[in-house]
């Protein structure tokens, strides 16, 4: 079936430095991108998305990429804190017999201060 | 709390039994899933509903069954043709299906002894 890739698998930085995470995916089809975090022992939630319409899109120290052409889309969190510590999950939406989204296996995140 | 409840948060089974777990949704939302999280694999989709007494596997669909009876409600139904049923188990739901922000249950961890 269609897949979401995700890189990297883990992620250690310093308090104030960048992270970035990588996702490609492979159906042409898909026009929604959403990026989801998890904390330890909670449920998935929504930190940012984009459509297949926008290129870029920013919500204070996060922000989202899309390359539609090379179905790639990448998140970035800028000068990071212990409390960006979790999960972080990209996912693609599915166009097959209507939509669902499928989701990359995740990166941990550890923002050591 | 982000109205879709699941229940019950943990459950134990005993091999061979089929086992129920409960996902109701009071956010009038359309579209309905079910994900299995398992260490390292992210979040695979198993079944999703985008309207009510409709639904289509997902990838990992063998082994498992979904009703969709009612608007708010979509049970899933693990059997004992699932070969690893351990696992931790996320229904979520959203407005028109996956091109929208998909919320997320806190989710049923399902132990077979």
């Amino acid at each position: 079936g269609e897949n979401v890739e995700q890189h990297p698998s883990t992620l250690s930085v310093q308090e104030g430095d960048s992270a970035v995470i990588k996702c490609t995916y492979s159906d042409s089809a898909s026009n929604y991108f959403p990026w989801y975090k998890q904390e330890l022992g909670k449920r998935p939630q929504l930190i940012i998305d984009i459509r297949s319409n926008v290129g870029e899109k920013k919500d204070q120290r996060i922000a989202v990429t899309l390359n539609k052409t090379a179905k790639h889309f990448s998140l970035h969190i800028t000068e990071t804190q212990p409390e960006d510590s979790a999960v972080y999950f990209c996912a693609a939406s599915l166009r097959q017999a209507g939509t669902a989204l499928i989701f990359g296996k995740g990166t941990t995140l550890s923002v050591s201060s | 709390d982000g109205g879709i409840t699941q229940s019950p948060k943990y459950l134990f089974r005993k091999e061979g039994q089929n086992v129920t777990l409960s996902c109701e949704q009071n956010l009038n939302h359309d579209a309905m899933y079910w994900y299995r999280q398992d260490p390292g694999q992210g979040l695979r989709l198993i079944y999703y509903s985008q309207i009510v007494n409709d639904f289509q596997k997902g990838d990992i669909a063998e082994g498992y069954s979904v009703s969709r009876e009612k608007k708010e409600s979509f049970p899933l139904t693990v059997t004992s043709a699932q070969k690893n049923p351990t696992a931790f188990y996320l229904c979520a739901s959203s407005l028109q299906g996956g091109d929208t922000e998909a919320f997320f249950g806190q989710g049923t961890r399902l132990t077979v002894v």
